[in-house]
């Protein structure tokens, strides 16, 4: 079965740049996308085949993906983008599956 | 305003049955393929199921054969039939509007539902 690995957290201080890695085996070879979950609520697109953003979606949420890594990057972090963020990517072992989720601070 | 609410969640006991489902407004339902998934308290997100726009379906191995996804066009309507339900089907269940069946690598699930708490348990 296919699997996506996310690190627990990530920290970083208003301002700065945070970076959300996802990895999987030749994830590069497929489309990645990225969800923001807020605690209590449904999950949000911000990320599709691998680096576009849904309409309304702010600038600073960018992704790339190569190799067996995909990465979500936010620049000039707000605290309201404190949330928990999820990769998904498709394999036909699988079909529709998502990382572990990494919890964002900004602190 | 692009919408979907779903309903019918609740607590059923081992082994029992229930049926979930997700209204939509906004958008043209029919042309859309549309997917169930859920989410367990603290972990993360996993598909259970999607009908495409010709009612043609696909389960995960988890749920095959105890789920059934249908859908309403003229009502708007997508439902999920869950039988022989257990314990580790207790999760928040969400209907989404997603990829299409037939490319599935391709789309993303780009609209949620406020989603529907299921709890199994005696």
């Amino acid at each position: 079965s296919y699997e996506l690995t996310q690190p627990p957290s990530v920290s970083v201080s208003p301002g700065q740049i945070a970076s959300i890695t996802c990895s999987g085996d030749k994830l590069g070879d497929k489309y990645a996308c990225w969800y923001q979950q807020r605690p209590g609520q449904s999950p949000i697109l911000v990320i599709y085949q691998d680096n576009k953003r849904p309409s309304g979606i702010p600038e600073r949420f960018s992704g790339s993906n190569s190799g067996n890594t995909a990465t979500l990057t936010i620049s000039g972090t707000q605290t309201v983008d404190e949330a928990d963020y999820y990769c998904q990517a498709w394999d036909s072992s699988t079909a529709w599956v998502f990382g572990g989720g990494t919890k964002l601070t900004v602190l | 305003e692009v919408q979907l609410v779903e309903s019918g969640g609740g607590l059923v006991q081992p082994g029992g049955s229930l049926r979930l489902s997700c209204a939509a407004s906004g958008f043209r339902f029919s042309i859309y393929d549309m997917h169930w998934l859920r989410q367990p308290t603290g972990k993360r997100l996993e598909w259970v199921s999607v009908v495409d726009t010709d009612g043609d379906t696909s389960y995960a191995d988890s749920v095959k054969g105890r789920f059934t996804i249908s859908r309403e066009n003229a009502w708007n309507s997508l439902y999920l039939q869950m039988n022989s339900l257990r314990a580790e089907d207790t999760a928040v269940y969400y209907c989404a509007r997603g990829p299409r069946r037939s490319d599935p690598g391709v789309g993303s699930f780009d609209i949620w539902g406020q989603g529907t708490m299921v709890t199994v348990s005696s």
